[in-house]
């Protein structure tokens, strides 16, 4: 079935910078498409990144484009989110989330989340 | 970008009836839907995808249809863990986007 666990959320002021890992296991996660996906408090979802199994192409909502880099370790089983130049909308939890096929972007596995906070 | 509109935002039934919630797309997103549920304080969890296959372990009182711009996930007898929020997500197009989700309350 497999697990995924965010860590490293904070509170950062804004124009801050966070770097968000997920540890992979119980699964082959270099077989995989893996994403973040975050939901602001009480709002819905919103698919935030992509990176394909390798790493060699990424891709990014318009929103975070410039200031926020996907990037993974296979050797590792990790995913991680680099986030820089934080603004107060990018207040969320932030899920890490596993994509079963490439090509079809859905997600059947998800971490529990961890919040990031940005406030002067 | 393709919006997604869940109706209603709230429905109210009573345990052991059965939920019909709603998903419009804004375009057609052929059969390249998902639905997830979200209890409170937990990650999302798929329920079906491609419009209809239940994911693995999902019971079989959740069904979904559909296909085009106008998709229906039913729960035919609600449980009272059944009692959260469900939301819908096209991946036809980039960038996969989500409803805003319905919340299915106790009556």
């Amino acid at each position: 079935e497999g697990q995924l666990a965010e860590s490293g959320g904070d509170l950062v002021q804004p124009g801050g910078s966070l770097r968000l890992p997920c540890a992979a296991s119980g699964f082959t996660f270099g077989g995989y498409w893996m994403s973040w996906v975050r939901q602001a408090p009480g709002k819905g979802l919103e698919w935030v990144a992509y990176i394909k199994q390798d790493g060699s192409e990424t891709y990014y909502v318009d929103s975070v484009k410039g200031r926020f880099t996907i990037s993974r370790d296979n050797a590792k089983n990790s995913l991680y989110l680099q986030m820089n130049n934080l603004r107060v909308e990018d207040t969320a939890i932030y899920y890490c989330a596993r994509t079963p096929r490439g090509g079809y972007w859905y997600f059947d596995l998800w971490g529990r989340g961890t919040l990031v906070t940005v406030s002067s | 970008e393709i919006l997604m509109t869940q109706s209603p935002a709230t429905l109210s039934v009573s345990p052991g009836e059965r939920a019909t919630l709603s998903c419009r797309a804004s375009q057609s997103v052929s059969s390249n839907l998902a639905w997830y549920q979200q209890r409170p304080g937990q990650a999302p969890r798929l329920l079906i995808y491609d419009a209809s296959p239940r994911a693995t372990g999902i019971p079989a009182r959740f069904s979904g249809s559909g296909s085009g711009t106008e998709f229906i996930l039913t729960i035919s007898s609600l449980q009272p863990e059944d009692f959260t929020v469900y939301y819908c997500q096209q991946y036809k197009n980039w960038p996969p986007t989500f409803g805003q989700g319905t919340k299915v309350e106790i009556k």
